[in-house]
């Protein structure tokens, strides 16, 4: 069984652009949550979607925002770049079963803000 | 205040020792989740180990075991017989409840993590 994708994998932007970030979930995966991570903040949690609702966001600004198709498959846009927002880009998957609900990541985005 | 820390920046270790990662978590919750994650220099997360709650046992799988102590809140991760392979960074986790009531939503809360090197 295939794992969880991100694409692109490194990504080079100017302040002020916006990106958008593609996540494939392991197959038959319906809960997607994205997660920051940054040498200084460590990992955070953005949000997460089950059959494409937002159920649950972090504390993020709403230039940060997301979306999920009826494939599962989810995007992450952040528009108005900020140097802040230099990071690697997290993308999980989990399989809501018995309680566990334990997260399958991706191989991340890496972004970098120039 | 902290949801889960993790008081180790870095620890060091002989290969095939055993190595424990302390993780110390806080939740009023009486139903919860506890993860750890291993983060290699390539980035990418991988599960390793999951301890609920209202899990009698202590979590086992392969050469990792997870060293509960609810009364404690403490959810320690040890590694038997280390590998040259284990050196990363390791994270504990918390699942708690997402801000909609009901259901099952939830979001993973981690730990600043702990870097373990394996010498040979």
């Amino acid at each position: 069984k295939a794992g969880v994708t991100q694409t692109p994998r490194y990504l080079i932007k100017t302040r002020g652009q916006q990106v958008t970030l593609s996540c494939s979930p392991i197959s038959g995966h319906r809960s997607v949550s994205w997660y920051q991570q940054t040498p200084g903040q460590g990992l955070q949690f953005l949000f997460e979607y089950f059959s494409e609702t937002q159920r649950n966001k972090g504390n993020f600004p709403g230039r940060f925002s997301g979306r999920q198709f009826s494939n599962s498959r989810s995007e992450m846009n952040v528009s108005t770049l900020e140097l802040g927002d230099s990071a690697l880009y997290l993308c999980a998957s989990s399989l809501e079963y018995q309680g566990r609900n334990e997260q399958f990541f991706g191989p991340g985005t890496r972004l970098t803000v120039l | 205040a902290q949801k889960i820390t993790q008081t180790q920046p870095g620890m060091f270790v002989q290969e095939k020792e055993a190595v424990t990662l302390d993780c110390t978590y806080d939740t009023s919750d009486q139903s919860y989740g506890l993860f750890w994650y291993k983060q290699p220099s390539s980035g990418e997360m991988i599960f390793l180990i999951y301890q609920g709650s209202y899990d009698e046992q202590n979590a086992t799988e392969g050469r990792y075991s997870l060293n509960f102590q609810k009364a404690r809140k403490s959810a320690n991760l040890v590694i038997s017989a280390s590998q040259l392979g284990d050196s990363a960074m390791y994270f504990c986790a918390m699942r708690e409840r997402g801000w909609r009531s009901g259901g099952s939503n939830y979001k993973l809360t981690f730990g600043k993590g702990t870097l373990l090197t394996v010498n040979p």
